[in-house]
């Protein structure tokens, strides 16, 4: 079965610092991998998706991350962290028959320190 | 574009109540997925409607029930209100069934707290 792993429940970074965000999946084929933000009182929205092709993906807002068969890995990064950035976001595996269907890790917390 | 809305925003209830949530999905979407996000999870899918159908359904018991009307809305229902139903329920609208290339938009949900 799928399931999706966030190591981390809260992450805080300085303004300007980079980020990087973990994602873990367990799944038996080619996933298709998912980023999303959430904000207090907001839905969610998707930064950036893989599912074939360049292993680095390029998303809104300024966020990438790098799909690794070898580490079962799907981690975000952004090189530099603005303020309006706070907010949790969710990794998530798509389901191999119904590309919307989702299973969403934990979430990660990020905090950005003035 | 209104994008997906639900409705209500808010919402208290008493435990053994009834509930009905609603959503309407995005233009051009004519699929409907619920999820259900309890505090400090992420959100977990409760069932897909597609052409007034419920065509898939993870882990929830028959208390969540759903409806898909022909203008492609949908509801929500969970009878027998626990506390543990408590969370945020969100609605994504998509087209065809989850086909690929296609993007899934969420709604900012319905918070349903049982008291």
């Amino acid at each position: 079965a799928q399931s999706v792993t966030q190591p981390d429940i809260h992450i805080t970074v300085s303004e300007g610092a980079s980020l990087e965000l973990r994602c873990n999946y367990s799944y038996g084929a080619t996933p298709y991998l998912f980023w999303y933000v959430q904000s207090p009182g907001q839905g969610l929205q998707l930064l950036l998706k893989y599912f074939s092709g360049d292993t680095l993906v390029q998303g809104i807002k300024g966020f990438e991350a790098e799909f690794k068969r070898s580490q079962s890995s799907f981690n975000l990064r952004k090189p530099s962290v603005h303020w309006s950035d706070a907010a949790e976001y969710f990794c998530a595996v798509g389901d191999l028959y119904n590309f919307n269907k989702f299973y969403f890790g934990s979430g990660t917390k990020l905090n950005v320190k003035p | 574009d209104a994008g997906v809305t639900q409705s209500p925003t808010h919402l208290i209830k008493t435990r053994g109540q009834q509930v009905t949530l609603r959503c309407s999905p995005k233009s051009g979407h004519d699929t409907v997925s619920w999820y259900q996000q309890a505090l400090g999870q992420g959100p977990q899918f409760i069932f897909q409607y597609y052409e007034e159908e419920e065509r898939q359904r993870g882990n929830f018991p028959d208390r969540f029930s759903g409806h898909q009307f022909p203008n492609y809305s949908s509801e929500l229902n969970v009878n027998a209100l626990l506390l543990g139903d408590s969370a945020l329920y969100l609605c994504a609208s998509s087209w065809g069934q989850g086909a690929m290339n296609t993007e899934a938009f969420f709604g900012q949900g319905t918070r349903l707290t049982v008291v």
